[in-house]
């Protein structure tokens, strides 16, 4: 069974548009985080979370907002919507933040923006 | 400039054949991780590996904190090992963020 759940897999938006990806972790773990993977560059780190409070956000803009309704629960709401923002998006956890613990991905969520 | 740099790029091993792949970073770390991207987009975790040497079966990851470097070796490569492997590092401070590499894109052919 897959620890890190992320739906849905797929996602087509067009400009403008507001979409939610929903982020669910089975391994009982305190931290979460989202990156974000574009063409041609490095797995960028997006925000991370503890105890479903904010530790860090190295998003510039306010158009990308974390929810936290459950402790394993990290769900990331994407308002007006650009085609820059095209990218697979993974979700991840760790035991703690910045405990030099093992963060594991889940299976990212690819959305292209029209 | 780009705190970790991966080397190479890619490479293209005939199978059996052996691989050794370069990670190396320009600031101080709290811990390293080594992670297996599929052709899909998934990643797999490897190694957690902030010093020292660590085996899995095939693999073998060697960091040297003092040197900024960490390797990853993969003996007796197989057709499955094909696909990108990711170098992470998180930097010293407790918020989990990793900073990674761009990656080495292996291709084992039969």
């Amino acid at each position: 069974d897959p620890k890190i759940i992320q739906k849905p897999k797929y996602l087509v938006a067009v400009t403008g548009s507001e979409k939610i990806l929903i982020c669910e972790q089975y391994l009982g773990h305190n931290a979460m985080y989202w990156y974000r993977q574009s063409a041609k560059k490095p797995l960028e780190f997006m925000f991370s979370y503890s105890y479903q409070k904010l530790m860090d956000n190295q998003t510039a803009s306010s158009r990308f907002q974390p929810q936290s309704s459950k402790k394993n629960h990290l769900d990331l709401q994407i308002t007006a919507l650009k085609p820059d923002d095209s990218a697979t998006y993974f979700c991840a956890s760790s035991q703690e933040a910045g405990g030099q613990d093992t963060q594991y991905f889940g299976p990212g969520t690819r959305l292209l923006v029209l | 400039g780009q705190q970790v740099q991966q080397s190479p790029a890619s490479l293209v091993l005939q199978e059996g054949e052996n691989a050794e792949l370069q990670c190396n970073f320009s600031t101080s770390l709290n811990s390293m991780q080594w992670f297996y991207q599929r052709p899909g987009g998934s990643l797999v975790s490897l190694f957690y590996n902030p010093s020292g040497t660590k085996h899995s079966g095939r693999l073998t990851s060697t960091t040297v904190i003092k040197e900024r470097r960490s390797s990853l070796h993969i003996s007796s490569s197989q057709t499955t090992d094909s696909g990108t492997y990711l170098c992470a590092l998180e930097i010293t401070g407790n918020t989990g963020k990793l900073i990674f590499g761009l990656g080495t894109t292996l291709q084992v052919q039969p």
